[in-house]
């Protein structure tokens, strides 16, 4: 079936370091693929989304870029801020009965430091 | 607009209780689907209901049920508690398909 495997946190950052979060799937079909954050005490807010390869989303200074060949969605981000502190969570999604599913990585917690 | 909103926030049950959570979803969203976040297991479907029909449903027990009202509102049932039930439960709305997915804040159910 489907699958996203996220890097294991946490991850540690200072502030203004260079964040990267690794993310790679498996998917039959063409899946459309998301970036998840998740602060603490809150749902879920979408990040970013890519919805064919080589496509790259990008908000709040976060990047990812679609990568077929590489089957990859890896996060990055220039320098982070200790508001950036949160669960990212790597998703795909792919038509099931008529609908988008998503199929959720475990998450990566990242920690930024002043 | 207002968000999704999820109520209770929190909620406390004994082993063998049913429980029902609420979803209301953002005005104008028609698809409604409910998640299941634990640590161990992490963020798991359970289903999606459009148009007051269950359109899509993840690999969970009977026990776990849901339904949506004419006005998009959704509850979700679990009977028979067990333990391993305690979990953060999140709504998320969409306009329809292949749309994107709002989430709510959750409900914490811890089950004694």
């Amino acid at each position: 079936g489907d699958s996203v495997t996220q890097m294991e946190g946490p991850v540690t950052l200072s502030e203004e370091a260079f964040l990267t979060i690794n993310c790679t799937y498996t998917a039959t079909g063409y899946p459309s693929l998301f970036w998840y954050v998740q602060y603490p005490g809150e749902g879920l807010q979408l990040l970013l989304k890519a919805t064919k390869a080589d496509d790259k989303g990008s908000n709040k200074g976060f990047e990812a870029t679609y990568r077929k060949e590489t089957t990859s969605f890896h996060l990055e981000k220039g320098s982070v801020q200790v508001s950036d502190s949160a669960v990212y969570f790597c998703a795909l999604s792919v038509a099931s009965g008529g609908s988008y599913i998503p199929t959720f990585g475990r998450g990566t917690s990242l920690i930024v430091h002043p | 607009k207002a968000g999704v909103t999820q109520t209770p926030r929190y909620l406390i049950k004994t082993r063998g209780q049913q429980v029902t959570l609420s979803c209301s979803p953002i005005s104008g969203h028609r698809s409604v689907s409910w998640y299941q976040q634990t640590p161990g297991q992490g963020l798991q479907f359970l289903f999606e209901y459009f148009s007051e029909t269950q359109r899509n449903k993840g690999n969970f027990p009977g026990r776990f049920s849901g339904r949506q009202f004419s006005n998009s509102r959704s509850e979700m049932n679990v009977s028979t508690l067990e333990l391993g039930d305690s979990a953060l439960y999140l709504c998320a709305s969409s306009l329809d398909r292949d749309s994107l997915q709002f989430f709510g804040p959750g409900t914490r159910l811890t089950v004694l």
